[in-house]
């Protein structure tokens, strides 16, 4: 049975990068996609973006576009995530989610989330 | 950029009442691409529900999903103490248009 184990939480300052990992243990990795997942306190799920690394696409929401950057090691089987020029509004549980992943032509999809990291604060404070 | 309206906010009901949870798209989607998930307070959200009517593994079957176009519905027949949590159906499918609900608490009345 696949598991997504994430790293620790983060205190960051506003301006800083933070960069999550997300290791599958278990499981295939690379025939999947890794969606990134963040929920602000009290408030709901949003999608950030993916990686498929079987077709070493990545894609992003555009709020996140410019931020954002979603990295995959096949060797180690770890997804990464990066978001820059933090801001308060950036305090949320981060989650990596594994789902199922299909090409046709230039447009990629992603599935349904069927195994979920257990996230990882990010905290920006100054 | 299709948008999730999830009804009610929130639900107060007792153990063994039937839950009935909406989710509204603002344009037509194909059933296929329609998620429900469960979380819990300090938990990852599970899945339930994949297109729009398909259990996830393990998944009790008093949980069930219908709709199409643009109306689609979890029903929860018989509500056990731990199917109190929150809700929350998804878009998924073609890339970057993956979106969520705002979320439905089913809370204990």
């Amino acid at each position: 049975q696949v598991q997504l184990v994430q790293s620790g939480a983060e205190v960051k300052k506003p301006g800083s990068s933070v960069k999550v990992s997300c290791k599958a243990s278990g499981g295939t990795f690379s025939s999947y996609a890794i969606s990134w997942v963040r929920q602000a306190p009290g408030q709901g799920l949003e999608w950030m973006g993916g990686i498929i690394p079987i077709f070493g696409t990545t894609n992003y929401a555009q709020k996140f576009q410019d931020r954002v950057t979603i990295t995959a090691d096949k060797s180690t089987s770890t997804a990464y995530m990066e978001l820059s020029s933090l801001r308060s509004e950036d305090t949320a549980v981060y989650y990596c989610a594994r789902g199922l992943a299909a090409a046709a032509g230039y447009d990629y999809y992603y599935y349904y989330m069927d195994v979920w990291g257990k996230g990882t604060t990010v905290t920006v404070s100054s | 950029e299709i948008v999730l309206t999830q009804s009610p906010g929130t639900l107060s009901l007792s153990p063994g009442e039937r839950a009935t949870l909406s989710c509204r798209a603002s344009q037509s989607v194909s059933s296929t691409y329609l998620a429900w998930y469960q979380q819990k307070p300090g938990q990852a959200p599970r899945l339930l529900i994949y297109g729009a009517s398909s259990r996830a593994t393990g998944i009790p079957d008093r949980f069930s999903g219908s709709g199409s176009g643009t109306d689609f519905t979890l029903t929860i027949s018989r509500l056990e103490p731990e199917d109190f949590a929150v809700y929350y159906c998804q878009l998924y499918g073609r890339s970057p248009s993956l979106t969520f609900g705002g979320g439905t608490k089913v809370e204990i009345k």
